[in-house]
């Protein structure tokens, strides 16, 4: 089956740190952009990072940048999201979804997993 | 920063009517790299139109997008049950970044 498969998440401490991943079946992850995005139990969806086909060329949103980090391994067709410093705020679904297979980021987001459940909270 | 606008909020209609939900961007949507996503409770989100007017794989083509520069128009022409549901656009390629949603409900 293809899908993307998302693991990692659980409680934490505010402060603490915890690294999200997001692997693929059915498909080779390496064609793909991967983004990040988040959810906020009953509120909208917010995009926090992506990462391009070889690892060499990441982007965040504000609100994680110098806190989290992406990165991939292709030969273990899975994608990465180092969380650390997290904060209540970070307290969300993260989902991890497929974009573009070109080499710039010019489509949409095709596929997604089924998430996972960040709390941050003492 | 661009920010997508979304309206209405909420919108309350009946199985069989017509919805028109709006999103209004900022700043021109380069390349009309305009997506639309739908969302059920529990769900992930899933494409619908990319390209502000390409409906995606398996998408019924009551579906319709529109609009181009910044302002963009989802359509769903009749309303069927399992259409009740979240809907968010989202500008891709440079800058990602979703709307705020807007609300389908009986």
């Amino acid at each position: 089956e293809v899908q993307l498969v998302e693991s990692g998440g659980g409680l934490v401490q505010p402060g603490g740190s915890l690294r999200l991943s997001c692997a693929a079946s059915g498909f080779t992850l390496s064609n793909f952009w991967i983004h990040w995005v988040r959810q906020v139990q009953g509120k909208g969806l917010v995009w926090i990072s992506r990462i391009n086909l070889v690892g060499s060329y990441t982007t965040y949103a504000d609100s994680v940048k110098g806190r989290f980090t992406i990165s991939r391994d292709n030969a273990k067709n899975t994608v990465f999201l180092q969380m650390n410093s997290l904060r209540a705020e970070d307290t969300a679904v993260y989902y991890c979804a497929r974009g573009s297979y070109n080499w710039n980021d010019e489509f949409p987001l095709d596929m997604w997993g089924q998430g996972t459940m960040v709390t941050v909270s003492s | 920063e661009v920010v997508l606008t979304q309206s209405p909020g909420t919108l309350s209609l009946s199985p069989g009517e017509r919805a028109t939900l709006s999103c209004r961007a900022s700043q021109s949507v380069g390349s009309n790299y305009l997506a639309w996503y739908q969302q059920k409770p529990g769900q992930a989100p899933r494409l619908l139109i990319s390209g502000a007017s390409s409906r995606a794989t398996g998408i019924p083509d009551r579906f319709s997008g529109s609009g181009s520069g910044t302002d963009f128009t989802l359509t769903i022409s009749r309303l069927e049950p399992e259409d009740f549901a979240v809907y968010y656009c989202q500008q891709y390629g440079g800058s990602p970044l979703f709307g705020h949603g807007t609300k389908v409900e009986i």
